[in-house]
């Protein structure tokens, strides 16, 4: 079974649309995370989020929402999407001994 | 602010040299370091990673690391690389007090291997 899953893998879109990824974690870990990584690989922090609650929001847009319905879910809805949001999206969680654990990616491309 | 720098972009080893992958973290307190490698089109898999105690650490593959806290630095090693290792490889620090133990990432350095 796998430990972190996103869905979906790819994503193509039209600017202006809205979008949602989905991460779920089966690990029984607390904290969850959004990373982005950009077209030259640069992996950034955009959320985070311990036991439903946010506890870090990295300057991003307010068109980026996470929701986390319980903790083993961490989902990103994208409002209004531009050509600068194309990248891969990681989900990863935490283990309270730094164990954390990512997901294969979502490669988003908005055209 | 926590930072990482890897100075190098872009390496190209032959098959069965050594490998030494360069990373530097900024801030004062005791960091945990990671190295990870980015297959292409894949996630991130975890080499080691380093919290305390013995300096040298080794991971899966055959790579092993260095913490020198007089240097800043935890470089990642190998003595006889594999074609297969050919890869983007990541370090990254979190820190005890670092909020909700969020990574912060190096830029990455690519790995090419001459056959």
């Amino acid at each position: 079974d796998t430990a972190v899953s996103q869905t979906p893998k790819y994503l193509v879109t039209q600017m202006g649309n809205d979008k949602s990824i989905k991460c779920e974690q089966n690990l029984g870990h607390d904290t969850m995370y959004w990373y982005k990584q950009d077209s030259k690989k640069f992996l950034k922090i955009m959320f985070s989020y311990n036991n439903k609650e946010l506890i870090i929001n990295e300057t991003v847009p307010n068109r980026f929402s996470p929701k986390s319905p319980d903790k083993a879910h961490l989902n990103l809805h994208i409002n209004s999407l531009e050509l600068g949001d194309s990248a891969v999206y990681f989900c990863a969680s935490m283990s309270g001994t730094y164990g954390y654990t990512f997901g294969s990616g979502t490669r988003l491309t908005v055209v | 602010a926590q930072s990482v720098t890897q100075p190098d972009i872009h390496i190209t080893v032959s098959e069965g040299a050594s490998l030494e992958l360069r990373c530097n973290y900024s801030y004062g307190a005791t960091p945990y370091l990671f190295w990870y490698v980015q297959s292409p089109g894949q996630g991130l898999q975890l080499l080691l990673k380093y919290f305390s105690g013995d300096t040298l650490v080794q991971g899966i593959k055959g790579f092993e690391a260095e913490f020198k806290r007089s240097q800043s630095s935890f470089n990642l090693r190998k003595p006889s690389v594999h074609w297969s290792d050919a890869a983007e490889y990541f370090c990254a620090v979190t820190y005890s007090g670092a909020g909700s133990y969020q990574l912060t990432f190096g830029k990455g350095t690519k790995l090419s291997v001459i056959p």
